[in-house]
């Protein structure tokens, strides 16, 4: 029961390249998101998906796309990356929205160029 | 917009002590509250829940309580060891959906 996997650790692009962070979770969770955490700034969400199917904006969604591809993964995808993107993601998954915790990955730390 | 907020940054303390770690949000209409604690390149990992009906969760040497009208919610950390050494931050949930909006955290310290 590996939880919640992330895909790939590291990167680090050029302005204007675009790339896919992948998540998946192997808890059966409905719900899944993508946070992005900056230094001074804490956690903030960036795109969820409430079930398998939908996709909504969170606070910060600009310069980025989701994909819910199945109920296991997740991706978030960043078109034309640019240095403000830089940032460590994380993505998270919980059985269900309400009071239910939330598990996260490990992380993926991006750097752009 | 909810603005959720924990001080100190950082905290220092000797093995064995007890220390209460704090958090505040300016919106009371909450709700949940979650304590998550997060390790050095590593993600988070939850540790209490509390349901805007609650007043307070234990478990083990942890316990957060809640109070909404004053916007606070405090984690009770007894008999700290060493390797509760991490950050500890706390979220908010407004509405159920899971969307939280997080502090900045506490970096805790404990010196063997």
């Amino acid at each position: 029961n590996a939880g919640v996997t992330q895909t790939p650790k590291f990167q680090v692009l050029k302005t204007g390249q675009s790339m896919t962070l992948q998540c998946a979770q192997d808890m059966n969770h409905n719900s899944m998101y993508w946070y992005r955490q900056d230094p001074g700034m804490g956690l903030r969400l960036i795109y969820y998906s409430a079930s398998e199917g939908t996709t909504d904006k969170g606070e910060v969604p600009n310069g980025y796309n989701v994909s819910r591809l199945n109920k296991r993964e997740f991706s978030l995808r960043l078109e034309s990356a640019a240095p403000s993107q830089t940032s460590v993601y994380f993505c998270a998954s919980s059985r269900d929205r309400g009071n239910n915790e939330q598990f996260f990955g490990p992380g993926t730390r991006l750097t752009v160029l | 917009k909810q603005e959720v907020t924990q001080i100190p940054a950082a905290l220092s303390v000797p093995e064995g002590e007890n220390l209460v770690l704090n958090c505040s949000f300016t919106d009371s209409a909450i709700y949940n509250l979650q304590w998550f604690r997060q390790d050095p390149g590593k993600g988070l990992t939850s540790l209490l829940l509390i349901q805007s009906s609650q007043r307070e969760q234990t478990s083990g040497r942890l316990n957060a309580s809640l109070d909404k009208s004053s916007g606070r919610s405090t984690l009770y950390i007894a008999a700290s060891q060493p390797g509760d050494s991490a950050t500890y931050l706390c979220a908010v949930d407004q509405t159920g959906a899971n969307n939280l909006f997080f502090g900045t955290g506490t970096r805790l310290t404990v010196i063997p």
